[in-house]
């Protein structure tokens, strides 16, 4: 079946622009994530959706960045006057529910380059 | 949120079995273990997952002491695309990705 879906796959913009990125989940998952890599490290959790609840935006780095989930299904980050230190790759996952077993689908990224 | 110590790398050779260890000293009684595999330009794939002793499936096994303070990942005869991240992880929905195990597996 159909896996987390992310668009674009590379993204390449000047320094201030703003961007966004979208996250199409798998089709029935009601928790989505947004977490980001800078090269050689790990995932930095920035912010999940849970249904209708209010979203967890306490991994969100700054108020440049902002995300919505509209109709509980495709989700788009948001990042407002882009910075260099911003770039990396911009990941996004999907479950069932937010159970403590339930594992996280991963789609392959977005890839931001900020010039 | 369980913080998880593993080894930054291993190398390992074809056929071998591999075991990789992860610490999570403060899991907490509900939390699972759960490990993932990146590969270079895609995201972190679902390995295995557990809660205590032992679980095995087409790809890995996993190993949880009683304490539950650690855990191995163990991969059968590896081959050279098992050269991977490996990410262990102990906690629910905020999990939080280490910098995991970079594994290279040689021919």
């Amino acid at each position: 079946g159909a896996g987390v879906s992310q668009s674009p796959s590379n993204k390449v913009t000047e320094k201030g622009k703003d961007v966004e990125l979208r996250c199409d989940p798998i089709s029935g998952h009601t928790a989505l994530y947004w977490y980001r890599q800078s090269l050689g490290q790990g995932l930095e959790f920035l912010i999940y959706f849970q249904g209708n609840s209010a979203p967890d935006k306490s991994g969100l780095p700054s108020d440049r960045f902002s995300a919505e989930r509209t109709g509980g299904s495709v989700s788009t980050l948001t990042i407002q006057r882009t910075q260099q230190e911003d770039s990396a790759v911009y990941l996004c996952a999907s479950s069932l529910d937010t159970g403590v077993s339930q594992p996280q689908h991963f789609g392959d990224g977005t890839r931001l380059s900020i010039l | 949120l369980a913080k998880t110590t593993q080894p930054i790398s291993m190398d390992s050779y074809e056929g071998q079995e591999v075991n990789i260890t992860c610490s999570h000293n403060n899991i907490a009684t509900n939390d699972y273990i759960t490990w993932y595999q990146q590969f270079p330009s895609q995201g972190p794939r679902f390995i295995i997952q557990g809660y205590k002793t032992k679980v095995t499936n087409e790809v890995a096994s996993l190993f949880i002491p009683a304490d539950r303070k650690s855990s191995t990942l163990s991969l059968p005869r590896v081959s050279l695309s098992d050269t991977a991240v490996y990410y262990c992880l102990a906690g629910g929905f905020k999990t939080i990705f280490g910098a995991g195990t970079r594994l290279f597996v040689k021919a």
